[in-house]
């Protein structure tokens, strides 16, 4: 039963330009949340995805956008990155949108802006 | 925002208990409290959730005060594995899984 993958792990890019992050979730889940983790602080909520829309989402700019596709897989996309857009960011999946509280979380993407 | 309080860092020797306190004097009558740690260089995992009663499953307890404004993670006997940060966490209802992480207690456990 695989659990929930992201990719790629690491990756460097320089401010101003855009990247793509991209999660499949656990096997049987149709939900996708995604978090940014900073150095030192918990994860902080992104968005969350069902059903392919945009459900909830948290105090992040416009820059910050999504995808969820047919197959349950998603996408984070940043634009215009910032210095401070260097962070790890954690892609969760659950099964619908109640509250089970219960998330599975993937290893995450380390995402570096020079 | 629904805030817990956690102690920064905590230190346990192998094998003996950990008790992890959480305050969380902000949390209402439907609100659950769950717990999740995250080992080093990977994602927060699920450890156990309650909303009066202690519970029990194979990876710790959660005993919760009577008034509900603070909880206690046990952890009946700390191996290595077990260095982490853990997180308390309260979820309203209806809140579709979206979890609020303070910065969780760092957990070093000795030989």
């Amino acid at each position: 039963d695989a659990g929930v993958t992201q990719s790629p792990t690491h990756l460097i890019k320089t401010r101003g330009q855009q990247v793509t992050l991209r999660c499949s979730p656990k096997s049987g889940h149709d939900t996708v949340s995604w978090y940014q983790q900073a150095l030192g602080q918990g994860p902080q909520f992104i968005f969350q995805y069902y059903e392919e829309e945009e459900r909830q989402r948290g105090n992040f700019p416009d820059r910050f956008s999504g995808h969820q596709f047919p197959n349950y897989s998603s996408e984070l996309n940043v634009n215009a990155l910032l210095l401070g857009d260097s962070a790890l960011y954690l892609c969760a999946s659950s099964l619908g949108t109640r509250n089970t509280g219960e998330l599975f979380f993937g290893e995450g993407s380390r995402l570096t802006v020079l | 925002d629904a805030k817990t309080t956690q102690p920064n860092s905590m230190e346990s020797n192998e094998e003996e208990p950990v008790h992890l306190p959480c305050n969380h004097s902000t949390i209402s009558g439907t609100d659950y409290i769950h717990w999740y740690r995250q080992l080093p260089s990977q994602g927060p995992e699920y450890v156990i959730h309650g909303l009066t009663s202690n519970v029990n499953n194979r990876m710790a307890s959660l005993a919760i005060a009577e008034d509900r404004k603070s909880s206690t993670l046990i952890l009946h006997r700390a191996t290595l594995r077990d260095a982490a940060v853990y997180y308390c966490i309260h979820l309203r209802p209806g809140g579709g899984n979206k979890l609020t992480f303070g910065t969780g207690t760092q957990l070093k456990v000795e030989l």
